[in-house]
Parts: structure tokens; C-alpha cells; sequence
């Protein structure tokens, strides 16, 4: 089946240090994906999408076709940044399919 | 970008009645709104389609006799969960696409809980 896989549940770095949290997907074709992020009590909210090359707050993400995976990176975590994040595939009509999320602690 | 809210942010109700929750969007008229449901640690899980002024569209193994959905308006989508029991006991969440159509805005989310 065509699915997006975070396989860390829990990743703790501590502030200024490199942060990486890992999403493969499976899939054939040029996967529409995205990277998610819900701080603690609130909503879900977009932090970046792979079509756009952006960087927003620091993160980036490359697709690397190769590898099937979509990589969020951090070259300096900061304690702000702890929060729960998801990769995300967009299939046909919109439709988003989670990875299981991430749970970043950003420690002092 | 866009702004949805949900009501109720929270509901406990009795097994085997019928609990309603509102997903709107507030300043942006959505054709298209979409419903997840989040169990305890896990991820978000579509459910359905919710497309106004037709018939929603449900993902695999989700029944639609339990879960009513009605978008009748640009602005509303309703989830009816029927004769509701424990095991319907969630965070629902709906979503919105907004004025970027390759992004979705979400709402805060409801917890039910089913006794």
C-alpha cells in the first residue's frame, strides 16, 4: 500500500544541536508530500511542502527519490521547536495520508 | 490562510445516542472539507470527504450509516456520529483547503467520549 513511515515516535536533541526526523514513503509515481506540526495544545498547522523548496523557521525538507524519503532537518534546534510532527502524502482529491508522527523534545 | 473552528471542543455522551459536531470555516467559503479521526497516539486518519451540496465521500472501512455527514452550506460540515459507543470514544478532527489549494487548514478539534 502506498503510505508515508516516520519510524522515530520519540526524538529528544538538545538546543542548538542538529535535529533530523526521518519519513520514507512508498509509492511509484512523484509523491505530493508534506511536513505537518501541532504544538502542544494546538491545532494542526502546515510547516512546509516539498513543491515549494521553502524554508520556513529553519526546517528544511529535500525529496530524495532515490531513497524514498522526505527528511525534515534542523541545522540548530531551538527549545520552541518541540512538538509533534507529521509527514503527510497528498493523494487524489486532496486527500492526506499521516505518518505516525514524530514527537521532537527540544531539551535546554 | 484560512480559519476553521469546531464545535463542541469537547462532548461525553451515553452509548447508543447520536452526537453532532460542527466544522466551520470562517472566512473562506470551502467546497471541500475533510474529516479525521485521532485515537490516543496515534496518527490522524481520513475518514471522509465531505463535499457541498453532494454526497460525501468515505475511505475504506469507514461506514457511513454511523458516521452522517452533511455539507449544506460553502461554510459548514456536520458529522453526525450515530448510536455512538465506546469504541467511537476519539479526537475528531475536521479540515479545510484554503485560498492555496495545496494546503489544509485545520480545525481545533473535538474529543468524544462515549460512556
Amino acid at each position: 500500500a502506498q503510505r508515508v513511515t516516520q519510524p522515530e515516535k520519540l526524538l529528544s536533541v538538545f538546543k542548538g544541536a542538529p535535529v533530523e526526523l526521518k519519513c520514507n514513503y512508498s509509492y511509484s509515481g512523484s509523491p505530493e508530500l508534506f511536513w505537518y506540526v501541532q504544538y502542544s495544545r494546538q491545532r494542526l498547522q502546515l510547516l512546509l511542502r516539498h513543491i515549494s523548496r521553502e524554508s520556513i523557521k529553519g526546517f528544511t525538507a529535500d525529496l530524495n527519490k532515490g531513497e524514498t524519503s522526505f527528511h525534515l532537518k534542523k541545522p540548530f534546534a531551538q527549545e520552541e521547536d518541540s512538538a509533534m510532527y507529521y509527514c503527510a502524502w497528498e493523494t487524489s482529491g486532496s486527500r492526506l495520508t499521516f505518518g505516525e508522527g514524530t514527537q521532537l523534545t527540544v531539551n535546554p | 490562510g484560512a480559519v476553521v473552528s469546531q464545535h463542541p471542543s469537547w462532548v461525553i455522551c451515553k452509548s447508543g445516542t447520536s452526537v453532532k459536531i460542527e466544522c466551520r470555516s470562517l472566512d473562506f467559503q470551502a467546497t471541500t472539507m475533510f474529516w479525521y479521526r485521532q485515537f490516543p497516539k496515534q496518527s490522524l486518519m481520513l475518514m471522509a470527504t465531505s463535499n457541498e451540496g453532494s454526497k460525501a465521500t468515505y475511505e475504506q472501512g469507514v461506514e457511513k450509516d454511523k458516521f452522517l455527514i452533511n455539507h449544506a452550506s460553502l461554510t459548514l460540515s456536520t458529522l453526525t456520529v450515530t448510536s455512538a459507543h465506546p469504541e467511537d470514544s476519539s479526537f475528531y478532527i475536521c479540515s479545510t483547503g484554503g485560498p492555496s489549494t495545496d494546503t489544509q487548514y485545520f480545525g481545533p478539534g473535538t474529543r468524544l467520549t462515549v460512556l
